[in-house]
C-alpha cells in the first residue's frame, strides 16, 4: 500500500539552528501538507501546497516556517530559527484531488525536540 | 468560527462496549467531516468520513452519525476490542479541491478498552 513517508523520525537541535524536516508524498498526490502535533495537544494545520505553491497556510506558519519541493518527490518544510516552542511531531499529508471518497494520507511523523 | 469541539477527552470502556465520541463545529461552510485514529508514536490514519449528503455512515464496527441542524457528529465504535485502543480525531474541513486535507482538528479522545 502506497505511504507517504517521513525522515528523520527523530531530530534533536539547538534553540536558534535551522532544520529541515523532508517527506515523500504518495507518488500521484497534488495536494501536500504539514501538521503539527504538540505533545498531547491536537493535530495544527501549518500550509497546504499546491501547484509549487502555498495554497493556504495558517497563523501558526509564519516568516520562520518555508516548503519547498525541490524535486519531483521530496516536500520540505524549514523552520529558519528553531525556538523552543517549536518542539512537536510534525506530520505530512498528501491527498489526491478530485475523487469522490479522497482523503488525506498522513506520515508517520517526525518528532522535532528543541533544546 | 473555526473551532471543532470534541468531547469526551478520554474513555474507557470494557470490551464488547459501545464508546461513542462526540464532536460539535460552528463553520456551517464545512461539508467534510472524516474521523482520525492514532496510535501512540503513529500519524493519524482516516477510519471513515461523512459528508453531509447523508445521516449516517457505517464501515465495518465504526459509524459516523451527522446531524447537519445542530452541527454535530457522532463516532459509536460497536463491539469495541482491546486493539481499538488510541487516540480518536474528528476533524471538519471544505469537500472541494484539495481542502479535504486542510482540516480542522479537535482535541482527542483517548480511548481504553480493557479486556
Amino acid at each position: 500500500e502506497p505511504e507517504v513517508t517521513q525522515t528523520p523520525s527523530h531530530q534533536v537541535t539547538q534553540m536558534g539552528q535551522e532544520v529541515i524536516l523532508r517527506c515523500v508524498p504518495i507518488s500521484n498526490h497534488l495536494y501536500f501538507y504539514w501538521y503539527r502535533q504538540i505533545l498531547g495537544q491536537k493535530v495544527e494545520f501549518l500550509v497546504s501546497f499546491y501547484n509549487n505553491e502555498i495554497s493556504e497556510k495558517s497563523e501558526i506558519f509564519d516568516d520562520q516556517f518555508s516548503v519547498e519541493r525541490p524535486d519531483g518527490s521530496n516536500f520540505t518544510l524549514k523552520i529558519r530559527s528553531t525556538k523552543l516552542e517549536d518542539s512537536a511531531m510534525y506530520f505530512c499529508a498528501s491527498l489526491i484531488p478530485g475523487q469522490i471518497n479522497t482523503e488525506a494520507f498522513f506520515g508517520q511523523g517526525t518528532r522535532l525536540t528543541v533544546v | 468560527q473555526q473551532q471543532v469541539k470534541q468531547s469526551p477527552q478520554s474513555l474507557i470502556v470494557q470490551k464488547g462496549g459501545i464508546p461513542i465520541i462526540n464532536c460539535a463545529y460552528e463553520n456551517t461552510a464545512f461539508d467534510y467531516f472524516p474521523w482520525y485514529q492514532q496510535f501512540p508514536g503513529k500519524g493519524p490514519a482516516l477510519l471513515i468520513a461523512i459528508r453531509p449528503d447523508v445521516s449516517e455512515k457505517k464501515e465495518g464496527r465504526f459509524t459516523i452519525s451527522f446531524n447537519k441542524s445542530a452541527k454535530q457528529f457522532s463516532l459509536h465504535i460497536m463491539d469495541s476490542q482491546p486493539g481499538d485502543s488510541a487516540t480518536y480525531f474528528c476533524a471538519a474541513g471544505l469537500n472541494y479541491g484539495g481542502s479535504q486535507g486542510n482540516l480542522i482538528f479537535g482535541k482527542g479522545t483517548k480511548l481504553s478498552v480493557k479486556p
